[in-house]
């Protein structure tokens, strides 16, 4: 079936530097692309979508690229910071009659050292 | 405005034994979902709801059955709990069709021995 996975499992960061935390995907069809992060002991948070018809988003010192030819997304992560730490999850949205239904990478830990 | 919550929080079952988790969201949102987590791994969509009434399956509905009998509660009941359903379930919602941005409950961490 269609997945979503990741490159990394845990990437350790220095305060202050950038983060950037990949993933790989194989749903052509999905309209959209999504990071979350999830914090020890929570539930997933919402941080940035991009949508498939775009290459590159920019929020909140985050910035997800998309490059559809190598099936291929990025989250960057500006002046990492100690509340940066936690998994961050890449998810899609299935496209077509599944565009309600998230499926969800493995995760990736970002660890950020003092 | 409390967003989604998931309540037990924390729940021990024997095998062959059933429950329901609840799950209430006072946003108003039209899409509710139930995923699990296990450790090390991405969350896996067992059954959603795209409205008051409806349902559908997910990724791993197998054991599960679900109910959404009002628009602001969405129910996940396990007949005959077995080990493999030990997990950590997320329930979440969101506003509509193709809207990315589901909240997430702080999840029920369930152990059947």
């Amino acid at each position: 079936g269609e997945s979503v996975g990741l490159h990394l499992p845990t990437l350790s960061v220095q305060e202050g530097d950038n983060s950037i935390i990949n993933c790989a995907y194989s749903n052509s069809a999905s309209d959209y692309f999504i990071w979350y992060k999830q914090e020890s002991g929570k539930g997933p948070q919402f941080i940035i979508d991009i949508r498939s018809n775009m290459d590159k988003r920019q929020g909140q010192r985050v910035t997800v690229l998309l490059n559809k030819t190598v099936k291929h997304l990025s989250l960057q992560i500006a002046a990492t910071q100690p509340g940066d730490s936690a998994v961050y999850f890449c998810a899609e949205n299935g496209g077509g009659a599944a565009v309600n239904k998230l499926t969800f990478g493995g995760g990736t830990r970002v660890l950020v050292k003092p | 405005n409390a967003g989604v919550t998931q309540t037990p929080k924390f729940r021990v079952l024997k095998t062959g034994q059933s429950m329901t988790l609840l799950c209430a969201q006072d946003m108003n949102h039209e899409y509710m979902y139930w995923y699990r987590q296990d450790p090390g791994m991405g969350l896996r969509l067992i059954h959603y709801s795209v409205g008051e009434g409806t349902t559908a399956k997910g990724e791993v509905p197998d054991g599960y059955n679900v109910s959404r009998l009002k628009k602001q509660n969405f129910l996940l009941g396990l007949e005959s709990a077995a080990p493999s359903q030990t997990s950590v379930y997320f329930c979440a919602s969101s506003y509509g069709w193709g809207n990315t941005e589901a909240f997430f409950g702080q999840g029920t961490r369930l152990t059947v021995v």
